[in-house]
């Protein structure tokens, strides 16, 4: 199975900071990687899909890079709506595996 | 509107049984992959089952295996998942969850599955 690990799993940060964050993969999953974002008592929201595309109706300050093994998400702008956790999951295989989270708080 | 809907959620003893289901609307349901996903409380999200949309590939996660089976019937819209043998580390909120260029960009607002006695 294709381990995702990110980090850091948590980060204070202010509204309008630029936050980035890391997924990594246990083995090259090409492109195939999105990222979600949970607010509690919330069904998941797809932000980035395939490595780097925008997910329709997401707001422009959310971006993507990466391929191979290791991936970013950033926020370029930080909003109150924002701060929540975010979760990478691989496509490229069965099962397919998210990572452990990232928690954005209030600084 | 686009719109996925789960139930049959509920309290069930170790060892027990649930199946539940997913009501789709709004889009063509027989022309879209579809997952299940849970979330137990206080953690992350865990990947559970995959069907294609014609039902004709499935996968499980390893801890699902031989005791969970999903399922679909196109003509009624519908997203099952049924789930033997469960057990107290199967609480959780399950959703159903629409895949679309390998992400998911559909989903219910869950219901809640807690193995209890």
């Amino acid at each position: 199975d294709i381990q995702m690990t990110q980090s850091p799993s948590s980060l204070s940060a202010s509204v309008g900071d630029r936050v980035t964050f890391t997924c990594r993969a246990s083995q090259s999953i090409s492109n195939y990687l999105n990222w979600y974002q949970l607010k509690p008592g919330k069904a998941p929201k797809l932000l980035i899909y395939a490595a780097s595309s925008l997910q329709s109706g997401v707001p422009s300050r959310f971006s993507g890079s990466g391929s191979g093994t290791d991936f970013t998400l950033s926020i370029s702008s930080l909003q109150p709506e924002d701060f929540a956790t975010y979760y990478c999951q691989q496509s490229y295989s069965t099962p397919r595996t998210f990572g452990q989270g990232t928690k954005v708080e209030i600084k | 509107e686009v719109q996925l809907v789960e139930s049959g959620g509920g309290l069930v003893q170790p060892g027990g049984s649930l199946r539940l289901s997913c009501a789709a609307s709004g889009f063509n349901f027989n022309t879209y992959e579809m997952n299940w996903v849970r979330q137990a409380p206080g953690k992350g999200l865990e990947w559970v089952s995959y069907i294609s949309s014609r039902g004709g590939t499935i996968h499980y996660a390893d801890s699902m295996k031989g005791r969970f089976t999903i399922s679909r019937d196109n003509a009624k819209n519908s997203l099952y998942l049924q789930m033997n043998s469960l057990r107290a580390e199967d609480t959780a909120v399950y959703y159903c969850a629409r895949e679309l260029y390998g992400g998911i960009d559909i989903w219910g607002q869950g219901t809640v599955v807690t193995v209890s006695s």
